[in-house]
């Protein structure tokens, strides 16, 4: 069974960091793209991050392209984000999720989702 | 605003069937970027529902399904059932924003 748990969630203030955890399990996680999405509080789904199954290529989204890092362990089957410089509007449920082989990669298994709050 | 335009909210009577349309343009869905949707309910992880604009994934009911045409894709959910009420989003990829992928608004299903 796939499985994603996230760890690292919290409150931190603006301009703090954050490193969250998505700890794999139940696949091959060495074989698979990841990504991570976040949803603010009253608003949709918003794609952050992607880094490629070998983790030699990661992409990210302009709201958060020179704060934000993306990694992987493919030893321990564990996906990172770092956030720094954090501002009140990255206040969102970050989720992990894995990306498919099914045509046109969807996302197929997801991350029970972990809060961050950046207030003062 | 998001790339993918969807309806906020539609609604249907038990039994019925609804429409939720997702917009993009010729950087996305009209480049010919699969479409895919998922189910979300509120405080759990959203669900998967239709990939590559028609597909329906293992354990997915016939009720659902998916079209593409041109710039923009629906999904149909027929027989409509209470526990169907949720957020829907579309997502597919934008050429114009590297390695990215893109989330329509989310549509609000109420039953």
């Amino acid at each position: 069974e796939v499985q994603l748990l996230q760890s690292g969630g919290g409150l931190v203030q603006p301009g703090g960091s954050l490193k969250l955890s998505c700890a794999a399990s139940g696949f091959t996680f060495d074989s698979y793209a990841m990504s991570w999405v976040r949803q603010a509080p009253g608003k949709g789904l918003e794609w952050v991050s992607i880094i490629i199954n070998s983790g030699s290529d990661t992409y990210y989204a302009d709201s958060v392209k020179g704060r934000f890092t993306i990694s992987r362990d493919n030893s321990k089957n564990t996906l990172y984000l770092q956030m720094n410089s954090l501002r009140a509007e990255d206040t969102a449920v970050y989720y992990c999720a894995k990306e498919s082989h099914l045509y046109g990669d969807p996302l197929d298994y997801w991350g029970q989702g972990t809060l961050v709050t950046v207030s003062s | 605003q998001s790339v993918l335009t969807q309806p906020p909210s539609v609604s249907g009577a038990p039994g019925q069937r609804v429409t939720i349309s997702c917009i993009g343009s010729s950087s996305n869905i009209g480049a010919g970027f699969a479409v895919h949707w998922y189910q979300h309910f509120p405080e759990t992880a959203p669900k998967l529902l239709i990939y590559g604009n028609t597909n329906r994934p293992s354990g997915v009911p016939d009720r659902f399904s998916g079209s593409k045409s041109g710039a923009s894709a629906s999904l149909v959910i027929t027989g409509l059932q209470a526990e169907d009420e949720a957020d829907y989003y579309c997502q597919s990829y934008d050429m114009n924003l590297s390695g990215a992928k893109v989330f329509g608004g989310g549509t609000k299903l109420t039953v």
